[in-house]
């Protein structure tokens, strides 16, 4: 089983739309939980933690449900700059080792 | 903003050769970390450093790799002798401490070594 999981899509959107990631992650001794954006041949960039709690930056809005080792990202009123990669990662260690997922593409069109 | 700072962007290099690459982490992060991504594939883990010594290893992260922070500033990164294999893009990253806001690794921008 793959350590996190998601979806590669590419998922293809209008603008305004509403598009939804999921990721799983198989270690249940996980510590910490990320999104990170990657565009093309560029560096991951964090977009935001997930906490249990669930939490909201702008059109993006984070969960984490422990229990089912089930990580989620919905972006709300899509841009045409939201198109990239998202990443799904995860901290397994003290050592703040990140297991990357392999990414879902999104493509947000006019 | 602070930003993490890698060097070469882009390396060709032939089998068999050594590759330095070259990393300058936020300067008063304390963790350091190197990860590479194969075209079209996850980026993995390769290496943690944190004061001065290595803290955990990948299985990647073989006899042909080694780090070092040979100064207040740099992070290197050394493949000894290349492979083809090799060839992926580098990300350097680093971090401030443990928890909380200090959890975020920040990335640099990468060397693509391209080994021929």
């Amino acid at each position: 089983r793959k350590e996190v999981e998601q979806d590669p899509g590419p998922f293809n959107v209008p603008e305004g739309a509403t598009v939804a990631f999921n990721c799983t992650y198989s270690n249940s001794a996980s510590q910490s939980f990320f999104w990170y954006r990657q565009d093309c041949r560029k560096e991951p960039k964090l977009l935001m933690s997930v906490y249990s709690s669930g939490n909201e930056d702008g059109r993006f809005t984070a969960q984490l449900n422990r229990a089912s080792q089930y990580i989620s990202l919905l972006i709300r009123d899509s841009k045409l700059s939201d198109s990239a990669t998202y990443l799904c990662v995860v901290k397994e260690s003290n050592t703040g080792k990140l297991i990357f997922g392999q990414g879902t593409t999104l493509q947000v069109k006019p | 903003e602070p930003e993490v700072t890698q060097t070469p962007s882009h390396q060709v290099t032939q089998m068999g050769q050594e590759v330095i690459l070259r990393c300058v982490p936020i300067s008063n992060h304390l963790y350091f970390y190197w990860y590479r991504q194969i075209l079209g594939q996850k980026v993995e883990f390769l290496v943690s450093f944190y004061n001065n010594e290595i803290s955990e290893k990948s299985e990647i992260f073989d006899d042909q790799f080694s780090v070092e922070r040979p100064d207040g500033s740099n992070f290197t990164l050394k493949i000894r002798s290349t492979k083809l294999e090799d060839s992926a893009m580098y990300f350097c990253a680093s971090r401030e401490l443990a928890g909380g806001e200090g959890d975020t690794q920040y990335f640099g921008p990468g060397t693509r070594l391209t080994v021929l």
